[in-house]
């Protein structure tokens, strides 16, 4: 079992809404992933991160933000919630190029 | 474009027969890895090969790499209903730093 978690597992909220999914991890690993995966589908990535004040952007555009002021938290900002940001996001995180470890998921919602 | 792709998108078999899954990638890498997911949930790593091996076992698990063709199979030997889920190929590219997700297998064993 993996020492990464994602809060909340589930979230419905209504359109325009602001949200924040939690990711941390307890392994002290430097690289840290969020992904996008609608269901039964590929994982398209959105962000990640070096390590501390290191973020960048994924293969994948998307509205959201990210920040990583502290080793183990890696959090996913949407400003502006839409039907359109309907999905599951998976959080993950690795020491380097080879296995990464996933939380999961946060399957989010918006009406 | 995606990395990785991976054939079948479905398969379905009786339990105890071997399941048989293809990834294919576009440029060189140094490692390719195996990822089951779940309904709902995240990934878990099963297996890693990297670009100097062309084989790999583990447990049921046998994985084969060949870069010539760049190409690997992920070979699960008597399937059990608890083998029910998602597989991913991954790819890490040369010079990427972070890995390429394919489609996925959505694999079903029927009791």
């Amino acid at each position: 079992e993996a020492d990464i978690y994602q809060t909340p597992r589930y979230l419905v909220i209504g359109t325009g809404k602001k949200i924040t999914l939690e990711c941390s991890q307890t392994m002290g690993h430097d690289k840290m992933y969020w992904y996008q995966q609608d269901p039964g589908m590929e994982l398209h990535l959105i962000h990640y991160s070096y390590g501390v004040n290191s973020t960048e952007k994924g293969d994948l555009s998307s509205e959201s933000t990210v920040s990583r002021i502290r080793t183990e938290h890696f959090p996913l900002t949407l400003e502006s919630a839409r039907p359109s940001h309907t999905s599951q996001y998976l959080c993950a995180s690795d020491r380097g190029t080879d296995t990464q470890y996933f939380g999961p998921g946060t399957r989010l919602t918006v009406l | 474009s995606q990395q990785g792709e991976e054939d079948p998108q479905a398969l379905s078999i009786q339990e105890g027969e071997n399941a048989t899954m293809n990834c294919s990638y576009k440029t060189s890498i140094n490692n390719l890895q195996w990822y089951r997911q779940n309904s709902g949930r995240g990934l878990v790593h099963l297996i890693l090969i990297r670009s100097n091996e062309r084989e790999k076992h583990s447990g049921r698990l046998r994985v084969t790499l060949d870069t010539s063709k760049k190409s690997s199979s992920l070979l699960i030997t008597a399937s059990r209903a608890a083998d029910t889920a998602s597989y991913f190929c991954a790819t890490d590219a040369w010079g990427a730093q972070k890995l390429v997700f394919g489609q996925g297998t959505r694999l079903t064993i029927n009791p």
